[in-house]
């Protein structure tokens, strides 16, 4: 197993565009997650699943994102009409299960123009 | 609220000498776990060492230790004999269930 891998590792878009990330977790995690990380800060929270099914969001995540794990395997986040502000890594993590720690991809560099 | 605060923003180290960097965090939870997670230049965050609030004691791999005040709610992280290789940003992280929240990160330059 290679790790938690992310695609596109960057992408650059102009502003009003729908963009769309790729996640694909440490085969048999069954919680996947997704952050949000600016310049010089930590990562924060966007949203998780356990399996398919999504559990919680974080009011971070505004309408124009959405995210899927559609057979609890990769998860995608697409973010529609795209703002400057959403200019960030955006981080994929996988854990076991709850307890356990989570494993980050390498993330995808977004940077809306 | 669960906050995290790392108060430094910035470390430096001689190389083999010691680094302790800090962390307080904010919680009304009595279980939690609390993390330090490295992330190089460039490249993916890995995870140093974690500590569940229940244990007393203080966790350690290799070279890296924690000194774990559930009382003060400090969780500062211990590096002995730095390596060139541990320049990085190091972020604590708190959870408590799937509630995960992480520091503004402290970055460390080791010198040669």
């Amino acid at each position: 197993d290679t790790g938690v891998s992310q695609n596109p590792r960057h992408k650059i878009t102009k502003r009003g565009q729908n963009v769309t990330f790729r996640c694909d977790p440490i085969s048999e995690h069954n919680r996947l997650y997704w952050y949000r990380q600016t310049l010089g800060q930590g990562p924060e929270f966007l949203t998780y699943f356990q399996n398919e099914a999504q559990l919680e969001k974080s009011r971070l995540l505004s309408d124009r994102f959405s995210a899927e794990r559609p057979k609890g395997s990769f998860s995608t986040l697409e973010i529609q009409r795209t703002e400057q502000g959403d200019s960030a890594m955006y981080l994929c993590a996988s854990s076991l299960n709850w307890a356990h720690e989570q494993y980050f991809g390498p993330g995808t560099r977004l940077t809306v123009t | 609220a669960q906050t995290v605060t790392q108060s430094q923003p910035e470390m430096s180290v001689q190389e083999a000498e010691t680094v302790t960097l800090s962390c307080t965090y904010d919680t009304s939870e009595s279980d939690y776990y609390l993390f330090w997670y490295k992330q190089p230049p460039s490249r993916q965050m890995i995870l140093v060492i974690r500590q569940e609030a229940y244990k007393q004691q203080n966790a350690t791999e290799n070279r890296f230790s924690v000194n774990f005040q559930k009382a003060a709610k400090s969780f500062s992280l211990k590096i002995s004999d730095s390596q060139l290789g541990d320049a990085a940003m190091y972020f604590c992280a708190y959870r408590s269930g799937s509630d995960m929240r992480f520091g503004a990160g402290t970055r460390l330059t080791v010198k040669p």
